[in-house]
């Protein structure tokens, strides 16, 4: 079965610092990969996702994320973290369910940023 | 328009009460998902809706009922619910079924007393 885990469920970073999340998932197969970001009850927004192609892939924001399939890893990294940064952090993985396809997503880290 | 609007965004009711949630887009989307999501948890899927037609649920139980009556419209259907159903109910919409680029709502918690 496919599954995303998000080892870091707390990380705090200084503002101006650099940021790396991590993510790791299971599937059989070449997957689709996402990340999210969720302020304080508000929806998901689509940061960055990879397809295929080019492994080092580039979202708004300022983010990217790296796939690297040795690892089954799909990191998600900022040189420079801005307090507007703080929010909780979700990867996701495209799984394949019968009918359709479906969305799984990691538990989630909570990024703090100090001043 | 690139949205996808949710409404009420905040909804408190007694079990005993019947109420609707309503998820409208108008990005010519042809699936709409419903997800649920706890405080401090993921996003849990509940419904997908394809052209319209129910595609997947994920074992919900029947006091949630979905419902699409069109190509924009999304509307989940609230009935003797428990208090542990409280939680902030996401619409999402895509192209299509098979493409990842969901689009979500912002969401309506929902406090059941």
């Amino acid at each position: 079965a496919q599954s995303v885990t998000q080892p870091d469920i707390h990380i705090t970073v200084s503002e101006g610092a650099s940021l790396e999340l991590r993510c790791n998932y299971s599937y059989g197969a070449t997957p689709y990969l996402f990340w999210y970001v969720q302020s304080p009850g508000q929806g998901l927004q689509l940061l960055l996702k990879y397809f295929s192609g080019d492994t080092l892939v580039q979202g708004i924001k300022g983010f990217e994320a790296e796939f690297k399939r040795s690892q089954s890893s799909f990191n998600l990294r900022k040189p420079s973290v801005h307090w507007s940064d703080a929010a909780e952090y979700f990867c996701a993985v495209g799984a394949s369910g019968g009918a359709t396809n479906k969305l799984i997503f990691g538990t989630g880290t909570l990024l703090a940023v100090q001043p | 328009d690139t949205e996808v609007t949710q409404t009420p965004k905040h909804l408190v009711m007694g079990m005993t009460n019947k109420k609707s949630l309503k998820c409208e887009q108008h990005m010519g989307h042809r699936a709409m998902y419903w997800y649920k999501q706890k405080a401090k948890k993921p996003p849990e899927l509940m419904f997908v809706y394809s052209y319209e037609k129910l595609s997947i649920n994920e074992s919900v139980p029947s006091r949630f009922s979905p419902e699409c009556p069109n190509s924009s419209l999304l509307n989940l259907h609230l009935h003797a619910l428990q208090p542990e159903d409280s939680a902030l109910y996401l619409c999402a919409s895509s192209q299509e079924i098979d493409n990842y680029g969901y689009t979500f709502g912002s969401g309506t918690r929902l406090t059941v007393v």
